[in-house]
Order: structure tokens, then sequence, then C-alpha cells
């Protein structure tokens, strides 16, 4: 099985502030890596996937980069609502592991 | 619009089975894989499965072999998950999201909770 592993596990950031998160896989997926933002006692919400595509209706401020086993999602101008907890999850092979999580709070 | 919507709440004793549905609309259910994740209180994301709607093949993980089927229904657009020999650690969000063409989760269904419990 792929362990698909996140840094940091939490964060504390200001609004406007640029966020960065890292995954790494624990072998090469390619870019079959998704990124995922889930809110308390909601379903989780595709924001990127393939590695860098943004998926349709997510604001420009969210972005992903990377190939092979490492991988980043940044929020370039951290935004009230962005507060949250974030997932990657690679669909590379089954079973289709997730990251542990990162989750976003307010300094 | 793309809609996934899931059945209610299920409250189960240890030992009994539950099956979740989760009802499709606005696309062509047989032209997506579904796939099936949980999140158990206060923990991350959980998967379990997916299912070719088109084909009925379904593809578990490890953990949940032999101990979970998913179905679908055509005539429906609906897809089932059912687990079998609930234990409490069973108690979690259980969602149906949709796979778009690169595997990516792009729809979710707004989730099930099932509370095992004697």
């Amino acid at each position: 099985d792929i362990q698909m592993t996140q840094s940091p596990s939490s964060l504390s950031a200001s609004v406007g502030d640029r966020v960065t998160i890292t995954c790494r896989a624990s072998q090469s997926i390619s870019d079959y890596l998704n990124w995922y933002q889930q809110k308390p006692g909601k379903a989780p919400k595709l924001l990127i996937y393939g590695a860098s595509s943004l998926q349709s209706g997510v604001p420009s401020r969210f972005s992903g980069s990377g190939s092979g086993a490492d991988f980043t999602l940044t929020i370039s101008s951290l935004q009230p609502e962005d507060f949250a907890t974030y997932y990657c999850q690679q669909s590379y092979s089954s079973p289709r592991t997730f990251g542990p999580g990162t989750k976003v709070d307010i300094k | 619009q793309v809609q996934l919507v899931q059945s209610g709440a299920e409250v189960k004793k240890p030992g009994a089975s539950v099956k979740v549905s989760c009802k499709t609309s606005g696309y062509t259910f047989t032209g997506y894989y579904m796939h099936w994740v949980r999140q158990a209180p206060g923990q991350g994301l959980e998967w379990m499965g997916w299912i070719n709607p088109n084909s009925g093949v379904t593809n578990f993980a490890q953990k949940f072999q032999g101990r979970v089927a998913m179905t679908r229904d055509t005539s429906f657009s609906t897809a089932y998950m059912e687990l079998y020999s609930l234990i409490s650690d069973d108690t979690a969000v259980y969602y149906c999201a949709r796979a778009n063409i690169l595997g990516a989760f792009d729809i979710w269904g707004q989730g099930t909770t099932v509370t095992v419990s004697s």
C-alpha cells in the first residue's frame, strides 16, 4: 500500500498569510495526487486534482504542485473561509490512501 | 445539478449489518466509478472501496474484505454499501464519492452517520 504523509499536522495563520502544506507519498505516484478541504460537519470538497489542476469553482488562491512523491498545496492569501482541514489523497493505485490531514486554524 | 444524496442516520447493535444508499442525479450513473469513504469521530478519511456502476465490478480495501458489499441499481441510479458484523469501531460517517477520470473524488454525498452501540 502507498502511505501518505502530510506536514505540518496543524498550523496557525492569519488572514492574508501565504500557507503551504506538503504531502509525501511512500513511492512515486506520478501526478495522481488530489487535495481536499473539509470543514467540521461537512463532506470533503475537491480543490486540486492531478497534482496541479484547479477544480471548477475553486478560487485561484489555491494551487498545487509536485510530481513523483512530493507535493505541495499553497494558499496564496488565506481567507476567513479557508480555515479547515486539508487532506491529500493518491489515486495512483488501490487502496486509495489519504494523508492524515493538516488543520489550519486562526492565529 | 450533479448530486449524491445518501440515506439517513442509522443506529445498530454490534454484530448487525447496515446498508447505506447513495442516490445520484444530474449525470450518467454508469459513466463514473463510485467510491466509499468513512470517517470515524475526530479522525481522518479512510477509503473503503469502489464499484464500477457499469459492470458491477468492485474493489475493496483489504481491511474490509469479506465484511463489505458494494452494489448498484442502474434503474434507480443508486449505489449501495453494506457493512456486516458491525463493531463499535465502525461508528463513523460514511460517504459515497464520485471519481473523475483521474480518480479524484469530485462529488460527495452529504454523509450517513452510522452508530454501533449495544
